[in-house]
């Protein structure tokens, strides 16, 4: 079974610095990752994902991921953090079901400090 | 643009009257999927359908049910509304294929009284 490890449930960043989110991730088979973000009452948006292919992958505003098969995570950065990155964002893997279901980590808040 | 819809964006229901949320997509996928996310946590998807298939997750409570009588448009009953069923429930889609990205809706936010 597929599982996503998010740690660190609040994470808090000066205005302009680096921005790491961690992912850890479990799949019996080679896995599709996802990060998405949400704001508060909003539903999720897409960042980026990982199929196949480059393990570096970037994203939408300015969010890139790595995806490290050894260390099984996929941590999503970004060089330099804005005060409208303040948000959730979920890290999720999909299943091997017919609709590649998605299992979603447990969430990080980021809260961007001026 | 093509969206993922979900009407109404807030709704409040009393305990045990049932009631229904709706969910409408422009983007013709064929795979539609409820998640139930309750405060500070992870979406827990519900159930979904693959074209007319519906397919429920082991632990969704017979007081969930769904109907999708086309394409576009997919619905989520609460049989019997319990306090514990507030929560935003989120609708997303998403196209047959070897990846499945999936796109949601803004939710809607139930409240029980």
């Amino acid at each position: 079974a597929q599982s996503v490890t998010q740690l660190g449930s609040h994470v808090s960043v000066s205005e302009g610095a680096l921005v790491l989110l961690r992912c850890n991730y479990s799949s019996s088979v080679p896995p599709y990752l996802f990060w998405y973000v949400q704001y508060p009452n909003q539903g999720l948006q897409l960042l980026l994902k990982y199929t196949t292919g480059a393990t570096l992958v970037k994203g939408i505003n300015g969010f890139e991921a790595e995806f490290k098969k050894s260390e099984t995570s996929f941590h999503l950065t970004k060089p330099s953090a804005h005060m409208s990155d303040a948000a959730e964002y979920f890290c999720a893997v999909s299943r091997s079901g017919s609709a590649r279901q998605l299992t979603f980590g447990s969430g990080t808040q980021l809260t961007v400090l001026p | 643009d093509a969206m993922v819809i979900q009407n109404p964006r807030y709704q409040v229901t009393q305990f045990g009257k049932p009631v229904t949320l709706s969910c409408s997509q422009t983007l013709n996928h064929n795979v539609m999927y409820w998640y139930q996310q309750k405060s500070s946590q992870a979406p827990k998807l519900l159930f979904h359908y693959y074209d007319k298939d519906f397919n429920n997750e082991a632990d969704t409570p017979d007081n969930f049910q769904s109907r999708r009588p086309n394409t576009s448009f997919c619905f989520l009953d609460i049989r019997s509304p319990g306090l514990g069923d507030a929560a935003m429930y989120l609708c997303a889609t998403s196209t047959a294929g070897t990846i499945y990205e999936q796109y949601f809706g803004p939710g809607t936010r139930l409240t029980v009284t």
